[in-house]
């Protein structure tokens, strides 16, 4: 199946600080991946769509200056959370959309874990 | 608001028991269902439904969909220690911006004690 990969894995930071988290597709070309958050014991809540050479779509109540979205090629989409707060603390994970492969569905990174102190 | 509700929230079991993992669902222009297994990092994809009534089958797994009552069931034949993991159902919308976006329910927590 395809592949998808983040990096990195996980991230401990200082509040305040920015961390960048990468998306990758390495076997397929994504026009389309997305975002989500899943806070512990819960499930994944979808936060933006990131379209290749457009603007990002951000769902309701998610910060789009704070949650910077960049698709800048087909294999490539990176989420970086500025300013960071603990309560920015989640798993962030990425989908990249393999339309039109078998099945025509989406596929999951790892995951990122990301700690804000 | 599109919802999905996923039951039980969590279950366990002995190996070689049976399980079946319900998902029901209100969504606008409905794409298609699909079901994750997640342990401790993404979840990985285990079926995609579009159709009623067509059963797909992955060894131990199965899944089904009715779309005039709007649910899916996933089951578990036979299940083993490696079964153990949070099992997701997401839907997801078609049209517009909406293509390909996933609504997830809340997981089923599933433990198979040996």
């Amino acid at each position: 199946g395809a592949v998808v990969s983040q990096h990195p894995s996980w991230v401990i930071c200082k509040s305040g600080t920015s961390v960048k988290i990468e998306c990758r597709s390495l076997d397929f070309q994504a026009t389309t991946m997305f975002w989500y958050r899943q806070f512990p014991k819960q499930s994944l809540m979808l936060m933006a769509t990131s379209n290749e050479g457009s603007k990002a779509t951000y769902e309701q109540g998610v910060e789009k200056d704070k949650f910077l979205i960049n698709h800048a090629s087909l294999t490539l989409s990176t989420l970086t959370v500025t300013s960071a707060h603990p309560e920015d603390s989640s798993f962030y994970i990425c989908s990249a959309d393999e339309r039109g492969g078998i099945p025509d569905t989406q596929y999951f990174g790892p995951g990122t874990r990301l700690t804000v102190l | 608001e599109d919802k999905v509700v996923q039951s039980p929230l969590s279950l366990v079991v002995h190996e070689g028991d049976t399980v079946t993992l319900n998902c029901s669902y209100e969504v606008t222009n409905f794409r298609s269902l699909l079901w994750y297994k997640q342990e401790k990092k993404a979840p990985t994809f285990l079926f995609m439904l579009t159709s009623s009534g067509i059963e797909k089958k992955s060894g131990r797994l199965s899944s089904i969909l009715d779309k005039k009552e709007l649910f899916s069931i996933l089951n578990i034949t036979a299940t083993q220690t490696g079964d153990s993991a949070i099992y997701l159902c997401a839907v997801e919308r078609t049209g517009g911006t909406s293509y390909g976006k996933l609504t997830f329910g809340q997981g089923t927590i599933l433990t198979v004690h040996p």
